[in-house]
């Protein structure tokens, strides 16, 4: 059972244009993180954020923590061809002796220039 | 040199063959992973381990084993591999704390025939 949904799970634009993507659960998690990956590579932090309703921002991306800290967001503006990979994000939960995460599919972006 | 290596970088066995991927870190990370990508699946854990004498299933944990031969190095095996365990595996590290960032290594291409 896949506790965290992303969508779109692929995404073609052309660049410039604005797009967001969406991550949603119905469970509850102490941190969100956005990861992006290149293809041949591993993934790579982009931001965590903890608090209910935060929102952090990362150049021409904005991520939100929703409120209940079961959904979360992150929005481009004015997409560009390098920011095309894979854009994971991951709940994360605390356990006895630490914490683990929990990944989403993956949402494929393309920027076409 | 990079933090997380992982060997082999590409593998192809046959069905029913014993394999073992190596993962070895200079992060001084106490807590490693193994996950392994399926496309539309996101990455899913398979082992993860808090320290050296810690050894934890994942939610995909059925055919694997794995060993922590110490703090820098974390073996995942395939006892007898199958074809539905064709995937990229990924070994990724993190360190204490709630909000810890996961660093993940090149990923090992295996292909089961």
């Amino acid at each position: 059972t896949q506790l965290l949904e992303q969508s779109p799970q692929f995404l073609s634009i052309q660049e410039g244009e604005n797009l967001t993507v969406y991550c949603n659960s119905s469970s509850v998690f102490s941190s969100l993180q956005w990861y992006r990956q290149e293809p041949g590579e591993g993934p790579v932090l982009l931001v965590t954020v903890v608090t209910g309703g935060e929102v952090k921002k990362l150049k021409r991306l904005t991520f939100q923590f929703g409120d209940a800290r079961k959904d979360s967001s992150l929005h481009i503006t004015a997409a560009q061809p390098g920011d095309t990979g894979l854009y994971l994000c991951a709940g994360g939960r605390e356990e006895t002796s630490g914490s683990r995460l929990t990944f989403g599919e993956g949402t494929q972006l393309t920027v076409n220039p | 040199d990079a933090d997380v290596t992982q060997t082999p970088r590409n593998r192809i066995t046959k069905t029913g063959k014993r394999i073992m991927l190596e993962c070895s870190q200079t992060k001084g990370h106490d807590r490693m992973y193994w996950y392994r990508q399926d496309p539309g699946l996101g990455l899913r854990l398979i082992y993860y381990s808090f320290d050296v004498k810690d050894i934890n299933k994942g939610e995909i944990s059925d055919g694997y084993s794995v060993s922590r031969q110490a703090q820098a190095k974390f073996s995942l095996s395939l006892e007898s591999a199958i074809p539905n365990q064709t995937a990229l595996y990924f070994c990724a590290t993190s360190a204490l704390g709630h909000k810890e960032t996961q660093y993940f290594g090149p990923g090992t291409r295996l292909l089961v025939l």
